[in-house]
């Protein structure tokens, strides 16, 4: 994988539906893996960033976990909430940060 | 207020015309990064500047060119403006190094007609 990738495109849940994306990035020269929040008008806001191999990190009900040797990450979030509804990125840090194209999250009441 | 100041918030220019955008980082980061968000596309790396120096660079045309001064503040200069510029144009900033993440700007919409 020469750049990075997150599935799927979109995604739609019902309220308190838990789900999780994923973050395909190039395993060779692993700085970093960023994960951002971007709502619709806004800037994207930073949630996570993941070193080590098999990191996981938590914020309130989003979660993250790290593979750096098959170059993956997974996003969860747990019972979803409208206000959950964002753009959710992934960035590869290595030397410059390469964003994949997210994944839009809509979470219906 | 995340910190970053860009400056305009929208822009509206002709074909041909030059621009300049402007960016203050948070307080404390010596790290400046150019994005350019166009329609339907996700974020595209320009070039990023690091205490006055530039760093590592992207997909950023010929006719774009960046500086950061002594303040610490970055420019991006847009020239021979095309219809597909057009684009919302983010700056971000961040502590030196992979384990920090970035802080965005609001961002600077350029409309070019």
């Amino acid at each position: 994988i020469l750049n990075v990738e997150q599935s799927p495109q979109s995604l739609h849940v019902q309220e308190g539906d838990s789900t999780n994306f994923t973050c395909s990035f190039p395993s060779s020269n692993f700085y970093a893996l960023h994960w951002y929040r971007w709502e619709t008008a806004k800037s994207p806001e930073a949630l996570f960033v993941m070193t080590l191999n098999g990191d996981e990190k938590k914020k309130g009900r989003i979660s993250a976990t790290l593979n750096t040797k098959e170059g993956y990450s997974y996003l969860y979030i747990k019972g979803s909430q409208p206000e959950d509804s964002a753009t959710y990125l992934c960035a590869f840090n290595n030397n410059d940060m390469r964003f994949g194209a997210g994944t839009r999250l809509t979470v219906k009441p | 207020d995340s910190g970053v100041t860009q400056t305009p918030k929208h822009l509206i220019t002709a074909t041909g015309q030059r621009v300049t955008l402007r960016c203050s980082p948070r307080s404390g980061d010596l790290s400046v990064y150019w994005y350019q968000q166009s329609l339907d596309q996700g974020l595209q790396f320009l070039i990023q500047y690091y205490n006055g120096e530039e760093r590592a660079k992207g997909n950023i045309l010929e006719r774009f060119s960046a500086q950061q001064f002594p303040d610490l503040h970055s420019e991006l200069n847009l020239s021979s403006l095309e219809l597909g510029d057009s684009a919302l144009y983010f700056c971000a900033s961040s502590v030196q190094g992979a384990a920090y993440g970035y802080t965005f700007g609001s961002g600077t919409r350029l409309t070019v007609v």
